[in-house]
Formats: C-alpha cells, structure tokens, sequence
C-alpha cells in the first residue's frame, strides 16, 4: 500500500540551529511530493513540492528539501531555525492526481 | 482574495443525531477536498471533486458519511448518524486543477460527538 511516513513525531531544537525533519514514502513510482506547516489555530499551508527536475527544491520561510530516489525520502532542512517555526509539519505524496496521502506529522518545539 | 471558508468551525452534538458541514473554495478553483484530521494525526483524504463530480471517494465511509457538490462551486459534508469516534476537525481545500496545484486549505470545523 501506498504510505508516507515521518520517523520523529517530536523533535526540539535550539532556536539558531539547523533542523532536518524525515520523510519516506513508498510508493510505486516516484509520486509528487510536498511538505506543509500547521502552526496552531491556523490552516494547513504548503512550504514546497517537488515535481520532477532538481532534486533540491526551495520553499517558503527559509525551508528547502532534497529529494533522494536511492532513499525513498524527501527531507525538509532549515539552516537556522526561529521561534516562529515551532509547529507541526507533514510531508504529503500524491500518485499524479490519485491517493494523496499525508504522513503523521512531526511536532517542532523550539527552545529559545 | 478570500481563502476557504469552512463553517461552522465548531460543532457539539450528541451521538445518533447529523450534522452538516459548509466549505466555500477559492474561487475558480476546480478540484475541492474533503480531508478528515484526528488530534496528533495527519489529515486523511475522505473525497476529492473535481468540478461537481467525485472522482476519488474510495475513503468516504458510505454507511454515514455524504457529500455533494452540485454546481462545481461549494459543498457539502453530512455525516448521519454521527458516532464518537467521528470526533475529529474536518478540513475543506481546494486547488486550481488537480492536486498537482498547491492545496490551499480552510481553518476546519472541529466536531465533537458526545
């Protein structure tokens, strides 16, 4: 079955320092992927996708994600994270317009 | 321009009774969702229109759940009976053409069955 799943569901950083949050999915043929934020009280927004093309795509606020084929996975980075990042992101996969599935999530906390 | 509208954002009833929930997408976009979200989960894909049409509606559980779209434009989610495990926010989104166009999504209605 197709899935996307996320290894950390909690992950605290220090606020300046450099975040990597994981992403696997399984799929059988490379799907679209993306990541999006839920900070609380607010709505779902997307941070990036990837398509096809370079495998290191560039999003808002700061957030690229490398796509590696040989690993299945599409890791979201931040060089230096700020305060504001702390919520909860999903890495979500799509089979060209069929089964868009989410992974579970993984909560950031930062410390200040 | 406005996002997408869900009402109401809250709902209380009790168990065996229905409830319906409203989702307006941005305008001129084609393909709405209906995606469900439990507490520390990610959202679940319940049904996806492209204009009034349900062209993905393998995860709606159909014993309960309905959802029509009749004009292309806005729709509507019901759920009868509800039960306490349908407890969950429920998440309205749309995109311009299919969902290799950013999904924008609407704040959600979050049920509680009791």
């Amino acid at each position: 079955a197709q899935s996307v799943t996320q290894p950390d569901i909690h992950i605290t950083v220090s606020e300046g320092a450099s975040l990597e949050l994981r992403c696997n999915y399984s799929y059988g043929a490379t799907p679209y992927l993306f990541w999006y934020v839920q900070s609380p009280g607010q709505g779902l927004q997307l941070l990036l996708k990837y398509f096809s093309g370079d495998t290191l795509v560039q999003g808002i606020k700061g957030f690229e994600a490398e796509f590696k084929r040989s690993q299945s996975s599409f890791n979201l980075r931040k060089p230096s994270v700020h305060w504001s990042d702390a919520a909860e992101y999903f890495c979500a996969a799509d089979n060209y317009g069929q089964n868009f599935v989410f992974g579970p999530g993984t909560r950031l906390s930062v410390l200040p | 321009e406005a996002g997408v509208v869900q009402s109401p954002r809250y709902k209380i009833i009790e168990k065996k009774q229905p409830v319906a929930f409203w989702c307006n997408p941005i305008s001129g976009h084609n393909t709405l969702y209906w995606y469900l979200q439990n507490l520390g989960q990610g959202p679940e894909l319940l049904i996806r229109y492209e204009n009034e049409e349900a062209v993905d509606d393998s995860q709606l559980p159909k014993d309960r759940f309905s959802a029509e779209r009749l004009k292309g434009v806005d729709s509507t989610l019901k759920i009868q009976p509800a039960e306490l495990g349908d407890s969950a926010v429920y998440l309205c989104a749309s995109s311009g053409q299919g969902s290799a166009d950013t999904q924008y999504f609407g704040p959600g209605t979050r049920l509680t069955v009791l």
